[in-house]
């Protein structure tokens, strides 16, 4: 089943502005990361934020946390065309024994930037 | 170094046939992971391995999904007698040691078609 849920499931904005997107999720978690998903194939890291953490630059981009929430933020600042992509949060939330580690994904949020 | 590579990069097979999906984590990685992801949506974790232990097997959807993997090599992904509901982006991910909070690097996906 699905863990996280990102809203809104589609952003359209123009080159030069910022694009938040959330991220909502239901059981506790170690930490969330957030992919980044070109043309529906392999999907690249951006970011983890730790259960301990609130907040995380890496460039442009801006993550929050808020586990009483159980929410995240991801904030593209000074956008390009060319971050025109899907973006998925995961989270650990199920930890199985002998070391076992899955990432359970949202749906992502389909972000157009447009020229 | 290369990245995870899969093959083949598209599948069109007709239902009830047997395909086989192939994934070459990056060497050194001794984690690996299966995930599917249908047309639109996240990502569903199928299968993990660990070096050698026993894989974690509680995503497969039936007793007709099964994965092998040699060591901490190649790792082949197996549908038989294919459907329809079967179509997804097949997505291979390996990481260092398959721990809590270590970035999954991902391959580019087979697409595979069921008709």
């Amino acid at each position: 089943s699905q863990q996280g849920e990102e809203d809104p499931q589609a952003l359209s904005i123009q080159e030069g502005e910022n694009a938040t997107m959330n991220c909502s999720y239901k059981t506790s978690i170690n930490n969330l990361q957030w992919y980044r998903q070109n043309s529906g194939r392999g999907l690249v890291h951006l970011i983890l934020i730790r259960s301990n953490e609130r907040e995380k630059h890496s460039g442009r981009l801006r993550v929050t946390l808020d586990t009483s929430k159980k929410s995240s933020s991801l904030l593209i600042t000074a956008s390009r065309a060319a971050d025109t992509a899907s973006y998925f949060c995961a989270t650990d939330s199920t930890y199985s024994g002998a070391g076992s580690y899955q990432l359970t994904f949202g749906k992502g949020t389909k972000l157009s930037v447009i020229p | 170094g290369a990245g995870v590579s899969q093959s083949p990069s598209n599948k069109v097979t007709e239902k009830g046939k047997d395909v086989e999906l192939r994934c070459d984590p990056i060497s050194g990685h001794t984690a690996l992971y299966w995930y599917r992801q249908r047309l639109g949506q996240g990502l569903e974790f199928l299968i993990y391995f660990q070096g050698n232990s026993a894989p974690d097997k509680s995503g497969l959807p039936s007793d007709r999904f099964s994965a092998e993997r040699t060591g901490e090599s190649v790792s082949t992904l197996t549908i038989q007698r294919t459907q329809q509901e079967d179509s997804a982006v097949y997505l291979c991910a390996s990481s260092l040691e398959g721990r809590r909070g270590e970035t999954q690097y991902f391959g580019p996906g087979t697409r595979l078609l069921v008709l």
